[in-house]
C-alpha cells in the first residue's frame, strides 16, 4: 500500500517567518504534487513535479516555492508566511499519468498563519 | 487553463435515497474525469474515473456519467447509506498532461439515518 507521509499534522507559524512542508513517498512515484485545500474552493494545484530537481507552476504558486532533491521526497517552502496562506496543505504522488495512476495524498498538514 | 465547477456545495439525503453531484469543465480537450471521496480528517481517495471515450461507468452503487459536448459529468450514488457521508470532489485532466488534475469545489455529502 502506497504511503504518503507529511511531517508535520499542525503547523502554527507567525507573519514573515520561512515555513516547510516536508511530504515523503514509499513507492518509488515519478510525480509529486502540492495541493492546498480550502472550504468551497476545492483542491488547487501549487506546483508539482515528474522527476528529481524537476518543478513545475500549478494554478496558485505565487508566494510558494518546491525542493526536489531526492526522488522520495517533495518540500512545499513559504519563503515569507503570510495570513493568506492560512490553509490546509495535501501532497500527493502517483507513478504515471492518467486512469492507471490514481493519486495518493498525504494526511494533510494545517498550517496557521497568525 | 480548465475550470471545473461543482453542485451541489452541501448534500443531505435519507439514508436509502439516491444522491447525484454535477460537474462542468471548461477545456474541451480534458478527457480524464476522477472522482475523490474525503472522509472527514481523512485524505482524499479515488472511488472512480472516467475518460472521455466512454459515456458512462458503474461500480457497485456509484455510477458517473459523462456528456462531452455539454461538457458535464456526474456521480450518482444509489441506496445511499451512513459510510457514504464525506466530501466529494470531481476534477478534470488532459491525460497526455500527466496527473495535473483541476478540482471542483466539492460537495459534502451527509446520509441521515
Amino acid at each position: 500500500d502506497v504511503k504518503v507521509t507529511q511531517s508535520s499534522r499542525y503547523l502554527v507559524k507567525r507573519t514573515g517567518e520561512k515555513v516547510f512542508l516536508e511530504c515523503v513517498q514509499d513507492m518509488d512515484h515519478e510525480n509529486m504534487f502540492w495541493y492546498r485545500q480550502d472550504p468551497g474552493l476545492g483542491l488547487r494545484l501549487i506546483y508539482f513535479s515528474y522527476d528529481v530537481k524537476m518543478k513545475e507552476k500549478g494554478d496558485i504558486p505565487e508566494g510558494y516555492s518546491v525542493s526536489r532533491e531526492k526522488k522520495e521526497r517533495f518540500s512545499l517552502i513559504l519563503e515569507s508566511a503570510s495570513t493568506n496562506q492560512t490553509s490546509m496543505y495535501l501532497c500527493a504522488s502517483c507513478s504515471g499519468t492518467g486512469p492507471d495512476s490514481p493519486l495518493h495524498f498525504g494526511n494533510g498538514t494545517r498550517l496557521t498563519v497568525t | 487553463g480548465e475550470n471545473v465547477e461543482q453542485h451541489p456545495s452541501t448534500l443531505s439525503v435519507q439514508e436509502g435515497d439516491s444522491a447525484v453531484i454535477k460537474c462542468t469543465y471548461s477545456d474541451s480537450a480534458s478527457n480524464y474525469f476522477p472522482w475523490y471521496k474525503q472522509e472527514l480528517g481523512k485524505r482524499p481517495q479515488l472511488i472512480i474515473d472516467i475518460r472521455s471515450n466512454v459515456g458512462e461507468k458503474k461500480d457497485q452503487r456509484i455510477a458517473v456519467t459523462l456528456n462531452k459536448t455539454a461538457k458535464h459529468f456526474s456521480l450518482h450514488i444509489t441506496e445511499t447509506q451512513p459510510e457514504d457521508s464525506a466530501v466529494y470532489f470531481c476534477a478534470a485532466s488532459r491525460i497526455a498532461a500527466g496527473n495535473k488534475l483541476t478540482f471542483g469545489g466539492g460537495t459534502r455529502v451527509l446520509v441521515k439515518p
